[in-house]
């Protein structure tokens, strides 16, 4: 089956350590996005990519990293720098086509992140 | 405004129809949204509604959209408690915009 998988779905981090957080898809979605979860807050976008060797800084993306170096893939790093890790991660993929994605967004499960 | 809005909660009892709410902002929008996020899951679309369309129905969903006002509306009929959850409208211009979520608990 096709899908967008997340890991772990659970992630401990102590202060001062980087974390990454894995996200792989087998859609062969072109498009892929992280986006951080708090309550009562929506979705707000970290990181996205459009293309192999390719991303753009979102809403939030001071305190994190990503790389695309397959299309597959697209891991986020919590670095040291980000103050307030504690939250919801959630990877979604997309199709392109004419750069409006149809048909939505396909998520992953997430990864909750907790700083311990 | 510039985000998209939504009512953060809605209590139904089950058998009654829900109704959520949804203000987005970009009159441009091409594609609208619907997506239900169970407990600790990612999110799942429900469905999707293209902008020169003022209904759709699928099943016990049906959407309305009204442009004019920028408004997008989900009911659901014969709301069962697996309904609970939390349910986003996004809208796609240039970009994808989410609500904060509507939290739905359907009481038996």
């Amino acid at each position: 089956d096709g899908g967008i998988t997340q890991s772990p779905k659970y992630l401990f981090r102590k202060e001062g350590q980087n974390v990454t957080l894995s996200c792989e898809q087998n859609l062969n979605h072109d498009a892929m996005y992280w986006y951080r979860q708090d309550p009562g807050q929506g979705l707000r976008l970290i990181y996205y990519s459009q293309i192999v060797n390719d991303f753009q800084k979102g809403d939030i993306a001071e305190g994190y990293s990503v790389s695309r170096e397959k299309k597959e893939s697209f891991p986020l790093t919590v670095t040291s720098a980000q103050k307030n890790p504690t939250a919801f991660y959630l990877c979604a993929s997309s199709t392109q086509g004419q750069g409006v994605p149809y048909y939505g967004y396909t998520f992953g499960s997430g990864t909750r992140l907790t700083v311990v | 405004g510039e985000d998209v809005e939504q009512s953060l909660f809605l209590s139904v009892r089950e058998g009654d129809s829900s109704v959520i709410n949804c203000t987005y902002t970009d009159s441009s929008s091409t594609y609208l949204y619907w997506y239900k996020q169970e407990p600790g899951a990612g999110l799942q679309l429900l469905t999707y509604i293209f902008s020169n369309m003022d209904m759709k129905q699928d099943q016990r969903l049906t959407v309305l959209l009204n442009k004019k006002d920028k408004h997008l509306s989900l009911r659901i009929a014969d709301t069962q408690t697996g309904d609970s959850a939390i349910y986003f409208c996004a809208e796609y211009g240039n970009d994808m915009r989410f609500g904060a979520g509507t939290r739905l608990t359907v009481k038996p």
